[in-house]
Order: C-alpha cells, then sequence, then structure tokens
C-alpha cells in the first residue's frame, strides 16, 4: 500500500529561526513529490514538485530536498516568519498509465512563535 | 474568476440527507479533482476529471457518493443520504492540463458537518 509518513506531526519554533520538516514514502511507481503549505481553513498552496532526477529545488525561503533512493524528501525554512505557521503537507504522485494517483502525508503543522 | 472557487463555504446537513457541493474551477482548467480532508488528517484523493470525462473514482467512498462535470467546467459532488462519517473538509482543485507534473490550484473547500 503507498503511504506517505510526515515528521514531526507539529513543530514549535522561534521567529527567525530555520526549520525541516521530514517525509518518508513508500510509493510506487514513483511519479514526482509535492511539498503543500495549508493555511487553516484554506485549501493547499503548492511549494514545489520534484520529480525522480531532482535532488533540490527552491522557492524563495522554502528548499525541499529528493532522495529517490531511500524515498525521502524534506522541506527547509529558513528565516522564518510568523507567516509561516501552517500546515505543511507532502504528496507523492504514482505514475499509472493515465491515472492520477496521489497519496498525501498528513502534514506537520508548525508554529512560529514571535 | 482569480480562482478556484467552491460553494457552500459550510454546509450542515441531518443525518440521511442529501447534499450537493459546488466546484468553479480556474477558466480554461482541463482537469479537476475532489479530495476529503477530515479534521487533522491530509486531504485524501476521491475523483478527477478530464473535461467531462471521469477518468477516476477509485477514491470515492462508497455509492453514495457521486461527481460530475457534464460541461467540462464546474463541477458537483454529491452526497446521498449522508452519514456522520461524511464529515469533512471537500477540497477541489484544478489544473490547466492533464498529466502528472502539473500544478494544482486548490479551492478554498467545503466543511460539511453531518449531525
Amino acid at each position: 500500500k503507498n503511504q506517505v509518513e510526515q515528521s514531526p506531526q507539529s513543530l514549535i519554533i522561534l521567529e527567525g529561526k530555520n526549520c525541516t520538516l521530514q517525509c518518508n514514502y513508500t510509493v510506487s511507481p514513483f511519479s514526482n513529490l509535492r511539498w503543500y503549505k495549508q493555511d487553516t481553513g484554506r485549501g493547499p498552496v503548492s511549494l514545489t514538485i520534484m520529480t525522480f532526477s531532482e535532488n533540490t529545488k527552491s522557492n524563495g525561503r522554502y528548499t525541499a530536498t529528493l532522495d529517490a533512493d531511500t524515498k525521502q524528501s524534506s522541506l527547509h525554512i529558513t528565516a522564518s516568519q510568523l507567516s509561516d505557521s501552517a500546515s505543511y503537507i507532502c504528496v507523492v504522485i504514482a505514475a499509472s498509465g493515465g491515472s492520477y494517483i496521489p497519496t498525501f502525508g498528513r502534514g506537520t503543522s508548525l508554529i512560529v512563535h514571535p | 474568476g482569480a480562482g478556484v472557487s467552491q460553494s457552500p463555504r459550510y454546509k450542515v446537513a441531518k443525518r440521511g440527507q442529501d447534499v450537493a457541493l459546488r466546484c468553479d474551477p480556474i477558466s480554461g482548467h482541463v482537469s479537476l479533482f475532489w479530495y476529503q480532508q477530515a479534521l487533522g488528517q491530509g486531504p485524501e484523493f476521491l475523483t478527477y476529471f478530464q473535461n467531462e470525462a471521469q477518468l477516476d473514482k477509485s477514491g470515492l467512498p462508497s455509492d453514495r457518493f457521486f461527481a460530475e462535470r457534464p460541461e467540462g467546467s464546474v463541477s458537483t459532488l454529491k452526497i446521498q443520504r449522508t452519514q456522520q462519517e461524511d464529515s469533512a473538509v471537500y477540497l477541489c482543485a484544478s489544473s490547466i492540463t492533464s498529466g502528472n507534473y502539473n500544478e494544482q490550484f486548490f479551492g478554498p473547500g467545503t466543511r460539511l458537518t453531518v449531525l
């Protein structure tokens, strides 16, 4: 069964600090991996999309890494801001012909304190 | 509109009632997706349309759930004889073309509470 596990479940950091969120997956056959930010009461917003051949991708203060061999990804947030407080969701897309098969993690809830 | 819109934003239903949730995707977007997100969980895939064709409905939890997109634009997710376990946020997303690599744009969701 395809699974995506995220850690930690929740994280509290001080404004200005860096943090790293983890994602481990067992999804096959792998197509791509995405990180989303979901503010409370809103839909997820895409941060990065990474294919098999990409090891790292940045989007402003967000940097995602992918190790397809160990099936691990991380999302690093630099110089955190209060507005970074949200749930961060890792999604892995399986390739199966023309079908779209996403497996979502449960998310990491990040709280940034002033 | 500028983004994906969903209506209603909140819906309270009595157990056994039928509900219909609407999604207006970004104009011109070919692909449309429905997800169910229970409290404290990540979204779970329900179904996927490419234009008016429903290509995958493997995530629909039961035959009480039905989705349609008759003209390849607006989509409706219908839940018949609602049960308490149907309480969740229902998210809709669209992407400009089909394919696994395209960015999806999510709506704000409809929060369904079944009493």
